[in-house]
């Protein structure tokens, strides 16, 4: 099994719909994130949890929301979806210590919003 | 804020070129440095982490290089084969543990 997991792989949703994007890991990291890519715009930073109860906004974090269920588990939500939230979607684990490798990434959820 | 640049934009190279791809940064303020490989559409792979305190890391064919003072990293590909097509992407990790992306470079090796 993958070290960090994303689900679903794929998604088409209809402009306003309630969609949730969920990440889980066995890495045991403590820290976790998400990030979306656009093609010219690189990987940018949505929100970030160092811990169960520390959740923390990224540069992009406006019309999103998390949850940090578990520390395996932070699932990203999008309110009401609109088109230019159409994206590569990636949740990451890290490792401050650096000993484990850095920086772990899901394989992504592509998110078209219609 | 930290900016991270990678040049080439893209590189074309015939099988069993040595070859090298470059990343920049404005901040030497840095706790890690990682490259990563992206395949069309797929997610990222990790491919060498450098921390703040090293001069370079080495993999297989690949070696990562560091230099804080100049801002800049270089990741060098020995020998490449086709499987070595894909997006290579430098990332810069700052404080508060958040990392910073170049735009990539889009390596093709023709057989």
């Amino acid at each position: 099994d993958a070290d960090v997991t994303q689900t679903p792989r794929n998604r088409i949703t209809k402009t306003g719909k309630r969609i949730m994007l969920e990440c889980s890991q066995t890495k045991g990291h403590d820290r976790m994130y998400w990030y979306r890519q656009d093609p010219g715009l690189g990987l940018r930073l949505i929100y970030y949890s160092f811990d169960v109860k520390d959740i923390n906004k990224g540069e992009i974090s406006d019309g999103y929301s998390v949850s940090r269920q578990a520390q395996a588990k932070f699932s990203l939500s999008l309110e009401s979806a609109i088109p230019n939230q159409t994206a590569l979607y990636f949740c990451a684990t890290s490792d401050p210590t650096g000993l484990q490798g850095g920086y772990t990434f899901g394989s992504g959820t592509r998110l078209t919003v219609v | 804020k930290q900016e991270v640049t990678q040049i080439p934009a893209a590189l074309s190279v015939p099988e069993g070129e040595n070859l090298v791809l470059n990343c920049s940064f404005t901040d030497s303020a840095i706790y890690n440095l990682q490259w990563f490989r992206q395949d069309p559409g797929k997610g990222l792979t990790s491919l060498l982490l450098i921390q703040s305190s090293q001069r370079e890391q080495t993999s297989g064919r690949l070696n990562a290089s560091l230099d804080k003072s100049s801002g800049r990293s270089t990741l060098y590909i020995a020998a490449s084969q086709p499987g070595d097509s894909a997006t290579y992407l430098c990332a810069i990790e700052t404080s508060g543990s958040r990392l910073t992306f170049g735009e990539g470079t889009q390596l093709t090796v023709n057989p």
